[in-house]
């Protein structure tokens, strides 16, 4: 059974960074294909890919927050970890991990996200 | 802003049928497999559809999409109360490399 669930914390303050954690089970990141990615939802609903992280390594970026992004993978864990530096009101609400087992897309299973809040 | 476009709400009445509409460009649903999922309150996004039709298993009929051109659809046929949620579209985009989302349709069964 694939289960993941995101941890991290529910306010932070204009211009700290946000780390969050995402473990899951039932499937390994060093199997081939397989992809974890971080997407969120804004209060407007909309839905906002954010990066991935691949079985072999390879790191991807949503270009607009490229430079604010750092994701990485701890596979004796079953972790994937996001990092967001200078946050911002604009970048309040809920964060998502999700996998893909084929190549990045289509996500095929995601956690329930954690809502964060940003305010002083 | 979300990248592809999807209208923001569709209802009907209990066993009807809605049709869910999501439109992009050639650089993603024109060029990609199209997928659609579930988002309730509190709830895991749920995978309804991949590769612009599949459904996964355990994923109930009543769900059926398609994909022509740059346009798809995402039907759910014998509306209940619990399809009650927010319906998402998403692509791959070859230009952003990266997947794209829709920004969401809210289903309501009157």
């Amino acid at each position: 059974q694939v289960t993941l669930r995101e941890s991290g914390p529910a306010l932070v303050k204009p211009t700290q960074t946000l780390t969050l954690t995402c473990t899951f089970s039932g499937f390994s990141l060093n199997t081939n294909g397989v992809c974890m990615s971080w997407v969120r939802r804004t209060p407007g609903k909309a839905l906002e890919w954010l990066a991935r992280v691949d079985w072999d390594g390879a790191k991807y970026y949503n270009n607009s927050l490229k430079t604010r992004l750092t994701i990485s993978k701890d596979t004796s864990k079953n972790e994937v970890v996001l990092r967001m530096t200078n946050m911002g009101p604009a970048d309040r609400g809920t964060y998502f991990c999700a996998r893909s087992s084929k190549y990045g897309f289509p996500l095929d299973f995601w956690g329930p996200g954690t809502l964060v809040a940003v305010s002083s | 802003q979300a990248v592809l476009t999807q209208p923001p709400s569709a209802s009907g009445a209990p066993g009807q049928t809605i049709t869910i509409s999501c439109s992009g460009a050639t650089s993603n649903i024109g060029s990609n497999s199209l997928s659609w999922y579930q988002l309730r309150p509190g709830a895991a996004p749920k995978l309804l559809i991949y590769n612009n039709h599949e459904r996964p298993s355990g994923v109930s009929d009543r769900f059926s999409a398609s994909k022509s051109g740059t346009s798809a659809s995402l039907a759910v046929s014998g509306l209940r109360s619990g399809d009650e949620a927010d319906y998402y579209c998403a692509s791959w985009d070859d230009r952003l490399r990266g997947p794209v989302f829709g920004a969401g349709t809210t289903v309501t069964v009157v």
